[in-house]
């Protein structure tokens, strides 16, 4: 069973941090994506990945950055975090014959 | 206008109904997925299709590509199927996924 791991489930940080999500996927899939879901906007791509070292920008790239050295991981970087980026974090992992699996999520609260 | 649409965007039933819900989508696809989401949970993959029909417990999920067109049937409906259903789209060429805005479900007992 595939399993995709955020490193965390809460997180809660101060304006202006630099902020790290972890996610790691366990069936070699070539494609990530980090979302964000916020009440009444649903899911939002903010990057997604399609092989190592590989980036594009999704819907809401603004403020965010990515890392994907190994194929298994994909860092989500908040540069700078500020109040507008508290909300749930979701990485989800792909292939071209698999199911989209989702992590359990990492809801994020800046203050 | 969003490229995956979905209706209704609430549906209430009671218990034992037969439920459908629906995704209409713009876009020449690879595949479409079915997402069910929990309230205060995490999401998870009901359901890939590229053709035809596919049936897992009581759930059913339809496609029809000439007319881009998807339903998720729920039969003999319980307060436990009371979530959220995405429907989600892989474009042609694309490694992205487009998603639907959800359908919100609740089931009376």
């Amino acid at each position: 069973d595939v399993k995709v791991t955020q490193s965390s489930r809460y997180l809660v940080k101060r304006t202006g941090e630099k902020v790290f999500l972890e996610c790691v996927q366990d069936m070699d899939h070539e494609n990530m994506f980090w979302y964000r879901q916020d009440p009444g906007l649903g899911l939002r791509l903010i990057y997604f990945s399609y092989d190592v070292k590989m980036k594009e920008k999704g819907d809401i790239p603004e403020g965010y950055s990515v890392s994907r050295e190994k194929k298994e991981r994909f860092s989500l970087i908040l540069e700078s975090a500020s109040t507008n980026q508290t909300s749930m974090y979701l990485c989800a992992s792909l292939s071209q014959y698999s199911p989209l699996h989702f992590g359990n999520g990492t809801r994020l609260t800046v203050t | 206008k969003n490229e995956v649409e979905q209706s209704p965007q609430n549906l209430t039933a009671q218990e034992g109904e037969f439920i459908t819900i629906n995704c209409s989508y713009s876009v020449g696809i690879s595949a479409l997925h079915w997402l069910q989401q929990h309230p205060g949970g995490g999401i998870v993959s009901l359901f890939m299709l590229s053709s035809g029909k596919k049936k897992h417990g009581r759930l059913i999920a339809t496609i029809n590509i000439q007319e881009k067109h998807s339903s998720l049937h729920i039969t003999a409906s319980h307060p436990r199927d009371s979530a959220v259903y995405i429907c989600a789209v892989r474009p042609y060429n694309n490694n992205d996924m487009r998603f639907g805005a959800g359908t919100r479900l609740t089931v009376k007992p």
